[in-house]
């Protein structure tokens, strides 16, 4: 089974400065996907970014960027020029492809700090 | 999110007493899932169904279950409430392979 780890469960940032999130997961499949949702006080699950494994390009969304490492099974997230709002719990996702589950497997998540 | 609503969005209730919770979506999604969200532990799948009438177990099934006559509807019942079932309850729906899920708002249920 799949499994994603995220070993940093508190991390801090000034505003306007630049923080790395981690995340490894363990797979045997050469295909999925891959997900950073943010979860902000309100609760709402909301979509970052996403990855698909046979890409070698590293997604980016404005501010947010990953760096993907397949071979390491590394997917961590960069958020650069910090602001408030980015505080946040930050969850890493994996998603198979094999048709039927459709499963998103989270990791433990990681409390974000934003220090004005 | 639109197009997918949990209710309620907070409930308190008594151990032992059964509790069922609604996931409704407007986007006939064929995947809808149940997941709890528990400090230290993410968000853990408690069941998943992928058609009406046809569900799954995820990691976190006992204790519960649930159901699917409508494509719109996924419950989610606690037969009998224990205090382990404590958490923050999501709903999700999902209709392609290429993207992530939608999530509902969460329940936050308390069993006292």
């Amino acid at each position: 089974a799949q499994t994603v780890t995220q070993s940093q469960p508190e991390m801090s940032v000034q505003e306007a400065e630049t923080v790395t999130l981690s995340c490894t997961y363990d797979t045997s499949e050469s295909d999925y996907y891959l997900f950073w949702y943010k979860q902000p006080p309100s609760r709402q699950m909301i979509l970052v970014i996403r990855q698909e494994a046979y890409k070698q390009q590293n997604a980016t969304e404005n501010r947010f960027s990953v760096n993907f490492q397949k071979a390491a099974k590394s997917f961590s997230l960069k958020i650069s020029d910090s602001q408030l709002g980015d505080a946040a719990m930050y969850f890493c996702a994996y998603k198979t492809l094999i048709q039927g589950a459709q499963k998103l497997v989270f990791g433990q998540g990681t409390r974000l700090t934003i220090n004005p | 999110d639109a197009g997918i609503t949990q209710s309620p969005r907070h409930k308190v209730t008594e151990t032992g007493t059964p509790v069922t919770l609604r996931c409704h979506q407007t986007e006939n999604h064929r995947y809808m899932y149940w997941y709890r969200q528990d400090p230290g532990h993410g968000l853990r799948l408690i069941h998943y169904s992928y058609g009406v009438k046809d569900t799954d177990k995820g990691e976190v099934s006992d204790g519960y279950s649930v159901s699917r006559s409508k494509t719109e509807d996924f419950l989610l019942t606690l037969e009998s409430a224990t205090s382990s079932q404590t958490s923050v309850y999501f709903c999700a729906i999902t209709g392609t392979e290429y993207y992530g899920y939608t999530f509902g708002s969460g329940t936050r249920l308390t069993v006292v």
